[in-house]
């Protein structure tokens, strides 16, 4: 689904550093997700917005932040990597009816 | 919040045979109910949902059944294929907040 893109698709980074992985979207939905998902563990919710001025911590938001420039974009930061922060990451948006999520295609990041 | 246990995390079946899934959820309130699938090194992707006043729904070979007094769906799959091989997440949604809590998913294994 080439509606839904992610930025960088892969990222090696090294403890301590901040980096920002980014989600654009052309499907004009209003609402975008932040997800991570490790193995045995699913997909857990890190950040969600509804609109450019609604931002909400998800499940697992601690050592996380995040930015929405636009309805179009949803960044996600790591302000100062850890190991454990290892993981794949997938942005999503939500269409009609209001509950459907449609995901990007995942950022693979290792921290080293 | 929403808690949702999904079983069994592994199923391997011989092509053509049935695969259940089953999951089970702890807000009484939500409403909705979606499935995805997960290809090996791919995004995942809905491919049905329930809404809490239907008891069941089918697309071709998959089907969806609902019971809300006791708080648990489950995924059908006949008629297995190779290409059902994926890992399979179940989610409900959290009420009122328009967010959804995944399984832990189920890694299905199709055998020829």
């Amino acid at each position: 689904d080439a509606d839904v893109t992610q930025t960088p698709r892969n990222r090696i980074t090294k403890t301590g550093k901040r980096i920002m992985l980014e989600c654009s979207q052309t499907k004009g939905h209003d609402r975008m997700y932040w997800y991570r998902q490790d193995p045995g563990l699913g997909l857990r919710l890190i950040y969600y917005s509804f609109d450019v001025k609604d931002i909400n911590k998800g499940e697992i938001s601690d050592g996380y932040s995040v930015s929405r420039q636009a309805q179009a974009k949803f960044s996600l930061s790591l302000e100062s990597a850890i190991p454990n922060q290892t993981a794949l990451y997938f942005c999503a948006t939500g269409g009609s009816p209001k509950e459907t999520q449609y995901f990007g295609p995942g950022t693979r990041l290792l921290v080293l | 919040g929403e808690n949702v246990e999904q079983h069994p995390s592994t199923l391997s079946v011989q092509e053509g045979d049935s695969a259940v899934i089953k999951c089970t959820y702890s807000d009484s309130a939500s409403n909705y109910f979606p499935w995805y699938k997960q290809e090996l090194g791919k995004r995942p992707q809905l491919i049905i949902d329930i809404r809490s006043n239907v008891g069941e729904k089918k697309d071709q070979r998959i089907a969806v059944t609902l019971n809300k007094t006791a708080k648990h769906f489950s995924l059908h799959i006949t008629e297995t294929q190779p290409e059902d091989s994926a890992v399979y997440f179940c989610a409900a949604e959290n009420s009122g907040y328009s967010t959804l809590t995944f399984g832990k998913g189920t890694m299905l294994l199709v055998s020829p």
